[in-house]
């Protein structure tokens, strides 16, 4: 099946630092999403991008979508202890209404 | 803001018993899914279902679950003989037509 490998698994950073972690894919994915998950809680839709290029930005946080349409980026500026979490990247294939396949998720630790 | 819930927050059953787990999609949603998060790994797919019926399922789905919308608000996924390997914590997320999936806040299944 289609396999998301998602990096850093982990960070620490300090307050004010700016973040990227990305995904990629061997299979090429129609929709990437991103989502940020807080412990015991369901994963909370972030980005949604849906054009292999598109750069879309969400405050603080920018995504993009590869031109190979197998990878995509997410960027967080400027830090803030609320950011902590575990961030998952997701793809969705084939028909627009389908099964999202998730990266393994990137844990996010903000020291302040 | 309308959201997806989910209920029970938590549920503890004996092993071989049936459980049914209940979600309310947010209301003009059409796409409905239902994704399992085994502690400390990544959220995998279950099954999706539109249109009264099942769109797609993964290998997990397989024949001790089944998923119901038995009016026009309720979506339910049902184990009928736990095991103790379906420990973890079920979400259910809905979708209005587009790409963008939205999950509740889940459910954690105990199975003793």
């Amino acid at each position: 099946g289609q396999q998301l490998n998602q990096s850093p698994q982990s960070m620490f950073i300090q307050e004010g630092e700016d973040v990227s972690m990305n995904c990629t894919s061997s299979s090429i994915f129609n929709t990437w999403l991103w989502y940020k998950q807080d412990p015991g809680e369901g994963p909370v839709l972030l980005i949604a991008l849906y054009k292999a290029g598109e750069l879309t930005s969400n405050g603080r946080l920018t995504a993009q979508f590869g031109i190979t349409r197998k990878d995509s980026f997410l960027n967080i500026s400027a830090s803030i202890p609320s950011d902590v979490g575990i961030y998952f990247c997701a793809g969705q294939g084939g028909t627009s209404y389908g099964k999202l396949t998730f990266g393994q998720g990137t844990i996010l630790t903000v020291h302040p | 803001e309308p959201e997806v819930t989910q209920t029970p927050s938590h549920q503890v059953t004996q092993m071989g018993q049936e459980v049914i787990l209940r979600c309310v999609p947010i209301s003009n949603h059409l796409y409905f899914y239902w994704y399992r998060q085994i502690l400390g790994q990544k959220v995998e797919f279950l099954v999706s279902f539109y249109n009264n019926e099942i769109s797609e399922k993964s290998e997990i789905f397989d024949d001790q679950f089944s998923v119901e919308r038995p009016d026009g608000s309720n979506f339910t996924l049902k184990i009928r003989s736990t095991k103790l390997e379906d420990s973890a914590m079920y979400f259910c997320a809905s979708a209005r037509g587009g790409d963008e999936q939205f999950f509740g806040p889940g459910t954690r299944l105990t199975v003793l």
